[in-house]
């Protein structure tokens, strides 16, 4: 099982609509990274939250350190948001570069 | 800024030969890693360097792969000899530690072996 899951794996959706991506993961963490890769291949790091919740303009990541689990929202959703976001995780104890990677959701948003 | 700069951004490359990936970070930033990115495994990190010292070099694949960091505006990645199944993107990030560990990553060098 790998410690880092996400799901769903491939999304589509039509523009406008409220997106939800999820990351649960089994490790104790002192961090969670979300980062989107465009199609082009480049990737951004959206956000890296260790508590409660951020906002950046239509984006909202969420994290229950309890549950351990991670959402990240897109609300008002465009045909550019279409890309893969990956949840990484630094686990507890785990040094600067102990990232763990999930697999990445593709989202397609279509007009 | 420039942002990371990776070279090349392209590589076609057969069995047997030496490949040397280059990585220059973002100035300022003292960590330095080296990803790979396959459509089977996803995001794994080989490598990275705080303040050009190489601090965890477990994701390294096997001998073939080499990472060096001579100073604190370059690094390499190199495979020799490179093999089919070292086909992938590889990127290059940089953080500031004070930042707390959002990374920046280049652009990503794709190696076809073949």
């Amino acid at each position: 099982k790998n410690e880092v899951e996400q799901s769903p794996q491939n999304l589509t959706a039509q523009e406008g609509e409220f997106i939800t991506i999820n990351c649960s993961y089994s490790v104790g963490i002192s961090a969670l990274h979300w980062l989107q890769q465009h199609p082009g291949g480049g990737i951004v790091s959206l956000f890296m939250l260790s508590s409660g919740k951020k906002k950046h303009g239509r984006l909202i990541a969420t994290i229950n350190i309890q549950e351990k689990h991670s959402s990240l929202h897109i609300t008002a959703s465009h045909p550019r948001d279409s890309a893969v976001y990956i949840c990484a995780v630094k686990a507890v104890g785990g040094s600067q570069g102990n990232l763990i990677f999930g697999k990445g959701t593709k989202l397609s948003v279509k007009p | 800024d420039a942002g990371v700069i990776q070279s090349p951004r392209h590589e076609v490359t057969e069995m047997g030969q030496e490949v040397t990936l280059r990585c220059k970070p973002i100035s300022g930033h003292d960590y330095l890693f080296w990803y790979r990115q396959t459509m089977m495994r996803g995001l794994e990190l080989l490598i990275y360097f705080n303040n050009n010292v190489p601090i965890d070099d477990s994701g390294m694949p096997e001998d073939r792969f080499s990472a060096k960091m001579p100073n604190a505006s370059f690094s390499t990645l190199k495979i020799q000899p490179s093999e089919p199944r070292d086909s992938a993107v590889y990127f290059c990030a940089s953080s500031l530690a004070v930042r707390k560990g959002t990374q920046y990553f280049g652009p990503g060098t794709r190696l076809l072996v073949l």
